[in-house]
């Protein structure tokens, strides 16, 4: 079966650089899902698209910006990078069809490294 | 806002044991999902079981169950016959109806021992 798609699996930046990060969902999903997760802690949610639109928004910071395309891909952009935004960043799909219904399966993660 | 806890940061069985993982939750809604993830060292993030609140039901997929107990906002995983692959960190996560985020407990890290 299909699963969510991340690019790039690994990414090393330098301060104050900017960095994108794509996220390709389950076929016929209509929701992403953005999520951050530091060393030892638990994902933290940073914001979520519906059919293009923006559905929530958590701790997301104002360096951050995102979007949803019209093929339903989603890319997270990140500047003015920080040692702190190092971290396993998650992008998960779901839809609200009746199977399974808004449950969240997740891609394999992009490790980004701030130096 | 929901919180969710998890309250054994660590737990550990032997092999082909079984093992219960707990998951408490704070909501005042009255209809949500529960799910439990299990992150092993590569770090993928493996959907493991899901449990919809007004299912009075508990869910169960293969050696995997839940002990769902809605009044008492109570989510426990157990894991029968317990196998090396096993081993990983477990998040209990919250979800509400509409799609929106999931909030997740701090993980318990399971390792099962030959």
């Amino acid at each position: 079966a299909a699963g969510v798609i991340q690019s790039p699996r690994h990414l090393i930046k330098e301060k104050r650089e900017t960095a994108t990060l794509k996220c390709y969902p389950i076929p016929r999903h209509d929701t992403v899902y953005w999520y951050q997760q530091g060393p030892g802690q638990d994902p933290q949610f940073l914001i979520s698209f519906y059919e293009k639109m923006q559905s929530d928004k958590g701790s997301i910071p104002d360096r951050f910006s995102a979007q949803q395309f019209s093929d339903y891909h989603s890319e997270l952009n990140m500047s003015s990078l920080e040692l702190g935004d190092s971290a396993l960043y998650f992008c998960a799909s779901s839809w609200e069809g009746t199977v399974r219904q808004w449950t969240q399966y997740f891609g394999p993660g992009t490790r980004l490294l701030v130096l | 806002a929901q919180t969710v806890t998890q309250s054994q940061p660590e737990m550990s069985v032997q092999e082909a044991e079984t093992v219960t993982l707990s998951c408490t939750y704070d909501t005042s809604e009255s209809n949500y999902y529960l799910f439990w993830y299990k992150q092993p060292p590569s770090r993928q993030m493996i959907l493991v079981i899901r449990q919809e609140a007004y299912k009075q039901q508990n869910a169960t997929e293969n050696r995997f169950s839940v002990n769902f107990q809605k009044a008492a906002k109570s989510f426990s995983l157990k894991i029968s016959d317990s196998q090396l692959g096993d081993t990983a960190m477990y998040f209990c996560a919250f979800g509400e109806t509409s799609g929106s985020r999931l909030t997740f407990g701090e993980g318990t890290q399971l390792t099962v021992n030959p």
